[in-house]
C-alpha cells in the first residue's frame, strides 16, 4: 500500500504555544486529507476534510480558528493546533487518498501531550 | 444519517481459536465501502480487509475474513487461528459518497485479547 508519513510521532508542549503537524503522502498524490482526533480508549473522529488547494471541511464542534488545516500541495497537508491547552492533549491521525471512493492510507499519528 | 456500530467494547479468544468481531452499519449512500482496521498500542492504523457494496462475494485476506451481508447491514470480521500477535483494538469503518467527501467514519472498536 501507500505510504504516508506523519510528523512528529509525539510532541510535548507548553500550554498557550502552537503545535505543527504534517501529514505527507511519500509515493503518491493526495487530492484529499483528512484528521482524525482519538481520546485513549476512544474510536477516531474525524475533525476535517482538506482538499488540496481548498479550505478545509471541519466537523461539527470543532473549532476552525483553534485547528488550522493547510493543504497547499498534494502531498503535504499540515495541522496547527493554537494556543494548546491540556485538553487538546490527544492522539492526532491523518489519512490521504487519491480522491473518490478510493482507500484512505493512515499515517502513524502524533501523540499531542500539552502541559 | 451514516452510522457504524460496534457492540463488543471487548472480546477474548484463544489461541488458535477464530473470532467474529461485530460490525453494523446505517446509510443511505447507494455504493460504499466498507473497511477493518486494527490498531495496536503503538497507535497506527493497519488495514486489513476492503469489501466493497457491490462486491457479491465476501472478502477474504490470509486469516481474515469479512462476513458481509448486505441485507442485514452487517459486516463482521472473522479472524481465523487467532495469534498473540492479534491482541489490539479493531474498529470497523465505512466509507460513501454521502458521507460527505468520501471521508471515512469508524466505529467505537472492540479490543480483542488473545490468551495463551
Amino acid at each position: 500500500g501507500a505510504v504516508v508519513s506523519q510528523h512528529p510521532s509525539w510532541v510535548i508542549c507548553k500550554s498557550g504555544t502552537s503545535v505543527k503537524i504534517e501529514c505527507r503522502s511519500l509515493d503518491f498524490q493526495a487530492t484529499t486529507m483528512f484528521w482524525y482526533r482519538q481520546f485513549p480508549k476512544q474510536s477516531l473522529m474525524l475533525m476535517a476534510t482538506s482538499n488540496e488547494g481548498s479550505k478545509a471541511t471541519y466537523e461539527q464542534g470543532v473549532e476552525k480558528d483553534k485547528f488550522l488545516i493547510n493543504h497547499a500541495s498534494l502531498t503535504l497537508s499540515t495541522l496547527t493546533v493554537t494556543s494548546a491547552h491540556p485538553e487538546d492533549s490527544s492522539f492526532y491521525i491523518c489519512s490521504a487518498s487519491i480522491g473518490g471512493d478510493t482507500e484512505a492510507f493512515f499515517g502513524q499519528g502524533t501523540r499531542l501531550t500539552v502541559v | 444519517a451514516q452510522k457504524i456500530t460496534q457492540t463488543q467494547p471487548g472480546m477474548f479468544v484463544q489461541e488458535k481459536e477464530a473470532v467474529t468481531l461485530d460490525c453494523t452499519y446505517d446509510t443511505s449512500d447507494p455504493s460504499y465501502g466498507l473497511f477493518w482496521y486494527k490498531q495496536p498500542s503503538s497507535g497506527e492504523m493497519i488495514f486489513l480487509i476492503y469489501q466493497g457494496s457491490y462486491d457479491q462475494q465476501n472478502a477474504t485476506e490470509g486469516r481474515y475474513s469479512l462476513n458481509f451481508q448486505k441485507a442485514r447491514k452487517s459486516a463482521n470480521l472473522v479472524i481465523s487461528a487467532s495469534q498473540l500477535g492479534d491482541s489490539a483494538m479493531y474498529f470497523c469503518a465505512m466509507r460513501g459518497a454521502n458521507t460527505g467527501g468520501f471521508k471515512t467514519i469508524f466505529g467505537a472498536g472492540t479490543r480483542l485479547f488473545v490468551k495463551a
